[in-house]
């Protein structure tokens, strides 16, 4: 049973660009969320995904977006880069079932780096 | 979220075991202790959660204080692989709604010795 699959594992692109992180949730899970975890700090929370749909967002501007595809896989996507995007990028998720008690799996990152 | 407060870093001999503590003062009677950990270079992984009693499985045991104010995380024979930043997170597991997110801290960086 596959895990939380994230790519690419490294990325490095320069300021202004545009950039596309992907995410294959674990098997039966249903919900995915995207972490941002800059060096030093815990991760913090940029939106969840289910259903096809953004339910739930933290403090970031609209210049990261998403999308989730019906086979529950998805995608980060950050515009106009800035040098503070650079971080390491995680892909979370889970089951809606109740019983799961929100135990949520991560991928091992993405490793954006903005020069 | 109830907030919670971890030391910034703790030794542990190899062999030994490990006990860290979480301060969550502030949580409601709903909320659930849970805690992850970060291996450098890799994802959170999960470790144990519980709401008042006492927990333990394969990796670690959980003992929450009666009151609920403050809890333990201990690794019974901590290895060198066991070295990672430990996080404390308490929250209510199925708020409803769409509210699912996880709030981190900078966690506990613990440091097994050999």
């Amino acid at each position: 049973d596959a895990g939380v699959t994230q790519s690419p594992t490294h990325l490095i692109k320069t300021r202004g660009q545009q950039v596309t992180l992907r995410c294959s949730p674990k098997s039966g899970h249903d919900t995915v969320s995207w972490y941002q975890q800059a060096l030093g700090q815990g991760p913090q929370f940029i939106f969840q995904y289910y259903e096809e749909e953004e339910r739930q967002r933290g403090n970031f501007p609209d210049r990261f977006s998403g999308h989730q595809f019906p086979n529950y896989s998805s995608e980060l996507n950050v515009n106009a880069l800035l040098l503070g995007d650079s971080a390491l990028y995680l892909c979370a998720s889970r089951t809606r079932d109740r019983l799961a008690k929100n135990i949520q799996y991560f991928g091992a990152g993405t490793r954006l780096s903005v020069l | 979220d109830a907030k919670t407060t971890q030391p910034t870093s703790m030794d542990c001999a190899e062999g030994r075991a490990a006990n860290l503590p979480c301060n969550h003062s502030t949580i409601s009677g709903n909320e659930y202790v849970y805690w992850y950990r970060q291996i450098h270079s890799q994802g959170p992984q999960y470790i144990i959660h519980g709401l008042k009693n006492n927990e333990t499985n394969e990796m670690a045991s959980l003992i929450i204080t009666e009151d609920r104010k403050s809890s333990t995380l201990i690794l019974p024979h901590a290895t060198l692989r066991d070295t990672a930043v430990y996080y404390c997170i308490v929250r209510v597991p199925n708020s409803g709604g769409s509210n699912y997110k996880l709030t981190f801290g900078k966690g506990t960086l613990l440091t097994v010795n050999p």
